[in-house]
């Protein structure tokens, strides 16, 4: 069975740091990692999507790498902003389709 | 193009009632999941269906609670005699395949809050 845990629980971290966030799998066998933002009382907002070939996916000030053989993935948040602060959830899909989400960590950016 | 659609938004029932919760996936996107988000718990997976079949009901709880992808209109969510431990958000999500080069995306959630 599947298990992604995603550590810190939570993070404070002052505006322009940049920062990583980290999501580790106990099963190697996925099809993708996404990564998502959720802000509160909302949906998912999906971030970055890696296939299970590809070692790292960037889109504008997020980087996430992805370890298939160690079961870990990071995103990396660039020149943090106050607008960055939500919840950072990983989930990773297997054969059967369905995604399996870790707990999140939930990010606060201080100005 | 429109994200997947998901309504009502919010919903309130009492103990005992039904609960129908109904998603619109993306435009020529054929499959969809539905998932529950517990009180400072994390997303689930409950069920994932094509039009008119289920395919993956492994995370649905064995009473109350259905779901269904009618070849027309949304997928269904229902709920019968809801409990006060029904009470979550509840998301869908919606694929064009299962290649691994798709996402999934979420519609807005329904929050149910039973009372």
């Amino acid at each position: 069975k599947q298990e992604v845990t995603q550590i810190p629980a939570a993070l404070s971290v002052p505006e322009g740091e940049n920062l990583v966030l980290n999501c580790s799998f106990t099963d190697s066998a996925i099809y993708n990692l996404q990564w998502f933002r959720q802000d509160p009382g909302k949906g998912l907002t999906s971030l970055l999507l890696i296939q299970s070939s590809q070692r790292e996916q960037t889109s504008g000030r997020l980087n996430a790498s992805l370890d298939k053989s160690s079961g870990r993935s990071t995103l990396y948040i660039a020149a943090s902003q106050p607008g960055d602060s939500a919840t950072y959830l990983c989930a990773v899909r297997g054969g059967n389709e369905k995604l399996t989400f870790g707990t999140g960590t939930r990010l606060t950016i201080i100005p | 193009n429109a994200g997947v659609m998901q309504n009502p938004r919010h919903l309130v029932r009492r103990r005992g009632q039904e609960a129908r919760l109904r998603c619109s996936p993306m435009k020529g996107h054929s499959h969809v999941y539905w998932y529950r988000q517990l009180p400072e718990e994390g997303l689930k997976f409950m069920v994932y269906l094509q039009k008119e079949n289920i395919i993956d009901e492994s995370g649905m709880p064995k009473e109350r609670f259905s779901a269904e992808f009618p070849k027309e209109g949304p997928s269904i969510l229902r709920i019968q005699q809801v409990v006060r431990g029904d009470s979550a958000a509840y998301f869908c999500a919606s694929s064009p395949g299962t290649s691994p080069t798709y996402e999934q995306y979420f519609g807005p959630g329904t929050r149910l809050t039973v009372t």
